[in-house]
């Protein structure tokens, strides 16, 4: 079956650092691959999202890159803001067959950034 | 435009009673998902509903959980007899078409706690 393993948070950084949070997936055929974040007190939101191998998903300075050889989805952003703290969940759906599109989801990343 | 909307927002609820959640998607969303977000599990996909039929019903964890969803629009989550173990917060999407490639929209969530 589908599953996404996600780096283990939380994670704390200071303001304009650079971020990396990892995101490997295990799935039949070729899913898409989602990254969700959830702000404190919100729902969850899509960030971005990348629908097949070699595709760059990018939104508010955040960017993931679609790694089919490595089966990863990391998602990076060159300089954090206060305003970044949320919880981030990775995903993935399979379009067709009997998936229906769900999302299967990473445990959540939390992250925290100072000023 | 309206996205879309759950209710109650939170429900606090004696073990054994029964309990109804509401989701209202967006308009002209055939696609609709419940999750359950919980500490111990996670995000994890219970339904699906393509119009008024539930093709994957995989999700849901026992038969006291039950969902119907009425005019391709509005979704009612009924936990019977509940327990503690269901306290979470039950999420609800909708998304245009159950393509996989398609983002899905979330609700604010219920948060139900048992006591």
């Amino acid at each position: 079956g589908n599953s996404v393993t996600q780096m283990e948070g939380p994670v704390t950084l200071s303001e304009e650092a650079f971020l990396t949070i990892n995101c490997t997936y295990t799935a039949t055929g070729y899913p898409s691959l989602f990254w969700y974040v959830q702000y404190p007190g919100e729902g969850l939101q899509l960030l971005l999202k990348a629908t097949k191998a070699d595709d760059k998903g990018s939104n508010k300075g955040f960017e993931a890159t679609y790694r089919k050889e490595t089966t990863s989805f990391h998602l990076e952003k060159g300089s954090v803001q206060v305003s970044d703290s949320a919880v981030y969940f990775c995903a993935l759906s399979n379009a067709g067959g009997t998936s229906y599109g769900k999302l299967t989801f990473g445990q959540g990343t939390i992250l925290t950034v100072h000023p | 435009g309206a996205g879309v909307s759950q209710s109650p927002s939170n429900k606090v609820t004696e073990k054994g009673k029964d309990v109804e959640l509401r989701c209202d998607p967006i308009s002209g969303h055939t696609a609709l998902y419940w999750y359950r977000q919980s500490l111990g599990q996670g995000l994890e996909f219970l339904i699906y509903f393509q119009g008024n039929s539930a093709p994957d019903k995989s999700g849901l964890p026992s038969d006291r959980f039950s969902a119907e969803r009425t005019g391709g629009s509005v979704s009612t989550l009924t936990i019977q007899r509940t327990q503690q173990e269901d306290s979470a917060v039950y999420l609800c999407a909708s998304s245009p078409l159950p393509t996989g490639n398609q983002p899905q929209h979330f609700g604010d969530g219920t948060r139900l706690s048992i006591l």
